[in-house]
């Protein structure tokens, strides 16, 4: 079955750039889906980042997208999120998800999560 | 955006207790809403989707109904497993939002 998983450096510098990589098990990306990232600040709830298609096809959340940027490498099955200028409030779990878009949307399955602190 | 509102924020119950979970949208969203279970260093887990449909593989004691701005999810009969946060999300319209969770815990 399909599986995610996040990785990357657990703590960022404020100002500095913060990135994530999603590698994709199970299914090749290049064949079809959306892929998206979802963040939950500590004690928060979820916030949508931002959705990729195969094809490198972009949708962003309005409050993050002057900030970010996701990409895909099918090469290596894997889908990437790169957040700028982040300061102490992007501190958060970042999720990586296959995002299923029909007439309805949803995530489905989900990565693990991971950490990310920005803290000098 | 589109806010969506839980409530509880948190409830108790035990083993065997039906719970009902609230999401309110701030707007119409017809039926575009999903409910997704968080377990601590787990993977969220989509439960239903477009408000009233069982994901595949998920237990039948989880049920979702609503239409427009109020949705409901009900636990028939609870089970240790099922002690976690559950969240709703809209998608109706992007940005896509979540609610803020509920927090199941062991009465």
């Amino acid at each position: 079955q399909v599986q995610l998983q996040e990785s990357g450096p657990g703590l960022v510098k404020p100002s500095e750039t913060l990135s994530l990589t999603c590698t994709v098990s199970g299914y090749s990306i290049s064949s079809d889906y959306y892929w998206g990232w979802i963040r939950q600040p500590p004690g928060k709830g979820l916030e949508w980042i931002g959705t990729i298609y195969h094809s490198g096809s972009t949708y962003y959340n309005p409050s993050l997208k002057s900030r970010v940027t996701i990409s895909v490498d099918t090469s290596k099955n894997q889908f990437s999120l790169r957040l700028t200028s982040v300061t102490a409030a992007d501190t958060a779990v970042y999720y990586c998800a296959r995002h299923i878009i029909t007439q309805y949307n949803w995530f489905d399955p989900w990565g693990q999560g991971t950490l990310v602190t920005v803290s000098s | 955006d589109i806010q969506m509102t839980q409530s509880p924020s948190s409830l108790s119950a035990s083993v065997g207790d039906r719970v009902t979970i609230t999401c309110r949208a701030s707007q119409s969203i017809s039926n575009y809403l999903n409910w997704y279970q968080q377990k601590p260093g787990k993977a969220p887990k989509l439960l239903i989707y477009a408000a009233s449909s069982l994901q595949s593989g998920v237990p039948s004691r989880f049920s979702g109904s609503g239409s427009g701005t109020d949705f409901t999810l009900i636990i028939s009969s609870l089970q240790p497993e099922d002690f976690a946060t559950y969240c709703c999300q809209q998608n109706y319209g992007t940005p896509w939002t979540f609610g803020q969770g509920t927090k199941v815990e062991i009465k």
